[in-house]
């Protein structure tokens, strides 16, 4: 899987929007961009993906940037129970595992 | 549904023991995984599963066994085990579809003293 580079941790206000960013210049054309969530003491949780075009779902909104090599996951009215470590990860179908990184630590201010 | 479950959550060994992690989907998921989780790091795969009777290693397979007999089941085997495997081990499945997602269980919290 092609690699992704995340901000380590970013910290936000409760019900404001959280716009978390992810680099993967080395994206192929094949390549589906993930964002799983890891909340504590949990086991990560799917939260969208996309190819090409901008995803919305009940949990939140990916956008993609039009050369693919960029991506913002966006929370909308963040909680405290968004509170998580958020992986962004490149897969393609089939058998390959998820490549996770370290990702983001968002933080969630009451 | 109850996706997919693992036990036990916790468990301590001591070194040179040996264990086996259960892990059972219900989703009737060809893929499984297992992976394993250090502190402060991100997840890596140990062995995954496309099928029943079918295995392959993952990044981190040393000192680890898996056997999948079942569409729903698939163990991990620690064989004498080491302190460097104390870890937060996941199982996941997936029906494996182009860009399908994987859905995870809760986790066993092993360690090794």
């Amino acid at each position: 899987d092609a690699k992704t580079t995340q901000p380590n941790s970013m910290e936000s206000n409760e019900e404001e929007p959280v716009h978390l960013p992810c680099n993967h210049s080395t994206i192929s054309g094949t390549d589906y961009i993930h964002w799983y969530r890891q909340l504590p003491s949990q086991g990560p949780e799917y939260v969208i993906h996309g190819l090409t075009s901008n995803v919305n779902n009940r949990m939140a909104s990916l956008a993609i940037a039009e050369d693919r090599k960029s991506s913002t996951l966006i929370l909308h009215r963040a909680t405290l129970r968004d509170a998580a470590v958020y992986y962004c990860i490149l897969r393609e179908g089939g058998a390959d595992g998820l490549t996770f990184g370290k990702g983001t630590h968002l933080i969630i201010q009451p | 549904n109850a996706g997919v479950t693992q036990t036990p959550k916790f468990r301590i060994l001591k070194i040179g023991q040996s264990m086996t992690l259960q892990c059972t989907q219900d989703m009737n998921h060809n893929y499984m995984y297992w992976y394993r989780q250090d502190p402060g790091m991100g997840l890596k795969l140990i062995y995954y599963s496309v099928g029943a009777g079918i295995t392959d290693k993952g990044e981190v397979p040393n000192g680890y066994n898996v056997s999948r007999s079942t569409t729903e089941d698939f163990p991990l085997r620690l064989e004498l085990a080491a302190p460097s495997q104390t870890s937060v081990y996941f199982c996941a499945s997936t029906m494996g579809r182009w860009g399908d997602t994987q859905y995870f269980g809760p986790g066993t919290r092993l360690t090794v003293l």
